[in-house]
């Protein structure tokens, strides 16, 4: 298995613009997770999904962040409209069958809100 | 809610000695993880402790489950560069989620 693959590695964009992020989990996981990961904040977790259904959305930082899960096999993270604070690095990860399984991270996407 | 505290944040050593993380949470946990982030890199999982008191080993790493299952810690025994990086434990809780702690950024100077 290729492991957890994330899309783009980098993405640089002006403020305003909107920004999607692609990720597409470990097959026959039923868990995937967005986190972002700041040097002030650490690794936030912004929402899980569960079978392509969203969980806890709880940790998602307000209306212009937005993640779907069309299938088991891909899920996107939009921000629209992108601003400077949402500089870093955004992972994606999945899970076998539980929220408390181990998870398994993509190498993540790199943003950059100019 | 349910808390995950890390400490140190930062550790820095000298070849050959040792280095130890403490994770601590605000309530009982099903299970805690431990990941290792290298710099530019991904967190990786290391290992899985569930049943209190548990103690395994991977080479010079050590990890220490708490009687309470409210605690945890990793040794390492004669650091290496190569062992530079975040580590990071994660908690567990009965019907919720795994709940990342700060990290602890090791480095080790040769």
């Amino acid at each position: 298995d290729a492991g957890v693959i994330q899309s783009p590695r980098h993405e640089v964009t002006e403020m305003g613009q909107e920004v999607t992020l692609r990720c597409k989990p470990i097959s026959g996981h039923d868990y995937l997770f967005w986190y972002r990961q700041t040097m002030m904040r650490g690794l936030e977790l912004l929402i899980y999904f569960n079978n392509n259904v969203p969980i806890d959305d709880s940790g998602m930082p307000e209306d212009r962040f937005s993640a779907k899960m069309p299938n088991a096999s891909f899920s996107t993270l939009k921000i629209q409209p992108s601003e400077p604070r949402d500089s870093a690095v955004y992972f994606c990860a999945s899970s076998l069958r539980t929220d408390t399984d181990t998870q398994y991270f993509g190498p993540g996407t790199r943003l950059t809100v100019l | 809610g349910q808390q995950v505290m890390q400490i140190p944040q930062y550790q820095h050593v000298q070849e050959g000695e040792d280095f130890t993380t403490y994770c601590n949470s605000s309530t009982t946990l099903s299970n805690i993880q431990w990941y290792k982030q290298r710099p530019g890199g991904h967190p990786v999982f290391l290992i899985q402790l569930v049943k209190s008191g548990e103690v395994k080993k991977q080479k010079r790493l050590t990890f220490q489950f708490g009687e309470a299952k409210k605690n945890s810690s990793l040794h390492i025994t004669a650091t290496q560069t190569t062992d530079v990086g975040t580590y990071f434990c994660a908690g567990g809780n009965q019907g919720g989620k795994l709940i990342f702690g700060q990290g602890t950024e090791l480095s080790v100077k040769p």
